[in-house]
């Protein structure tokens, strides 16, 4: 089992520009979460999702979208990037809401 | 004020030395408890769950006070593998249902040799 993979492991974006992060899960979780970590900060929830066709909304939403069509995959989106949004950004999933979750090795954003 | 709470250190110890992390919680209605371990510039992952009568994996021992609302890593032997930083994690149930999971920033271990 790969676990969780996410896709790019890299990225430099220009301010304005768009971009898609991808994350897969190969264990049947139902729950799957973005966060992103910033020096001091620790892990802060953007979108997190319980189920195929569900997304809500966590701690640090705005400006970024998120969509779980296949229950493996969960989307992240930025529309339009801003130099805020230079970050380390972290999926993770889990069986239920109450049980560990199991990250990704993340993807190193930087937003010029 | 943070809803979990944890020194940040960093935390300094020899080998072979005995360390303890506490963290704190602020909402009484919190449930289940986890320690992570995060290497830099690595993904955080499970150290162990914390149960309310305490547990033990090999050198690690953590505790949960539920009336005090903080728990403990006592992390003892120390090894230079151990040096990571460790989060402290807690689960709650939002107001409108579900689980709600809050990171703990994190508190920095060097294990010197």
């Amino acid at each position: 089992n790969a676990g969780v993979t996410q896709t790019p492991k890299f990225r430099v974006l220009k301010t304005g520009q768009s971009m898609t992060l991808l994350c897969a899960q190969d264990m049947n979780h139902e729950y799957m979460y973005w966060y992103r970590q910033d020096p001091g900060m620790g892990l802060r929830l953007i979108h997190y999702s319980v189920g195929e066709g569900t997304t809500a909304k966590g701690e640090v939403p705005d400006g970024y979208n998120v969509s779980r069509l296949k229950k493996q995959n969960f989307l992240l989106g930025l529309e339009s990037a801003a130099p805020s949004q230079t970050s380390v950004y972290f999926c993770a999933s889990s069986l239920r809401g109450d049980n560990e979750q199991f990250f990704g090795p993340g993807t190193r954003l930087t937003v010029l | 004020r943070k809803e979990v709470e944890q020194d940040p250190g960093p935390f300094n110890v020899p080998e072979g030395a005995t360390v303890a992390f506490n963290c704190t919680y602020s909402n009484s209605a919190s449930q289940s408890f986890f320690w992570y371990r995060q290497d830099c510039r690595k993904e955080p992952k499970l150290l162990m769950s914390v149960y309310s009568s305490g547990n033990e994996d090999g050198r690690f021992t953590a505790q949960l006070n539920r009336a005090s609302q903080y728990i403990s890593l006592l992390i003892r032997d120390s090894k230079l593998s151990d040096s990571a930083t460790y989060l402290c994690v807690v689960n709650r149930r939002w107001e409108t249902g579900g689980f709600k999971t809050i990171f703990g920033a994190g508190t920095r271990l060097f294990v010197k040799a």
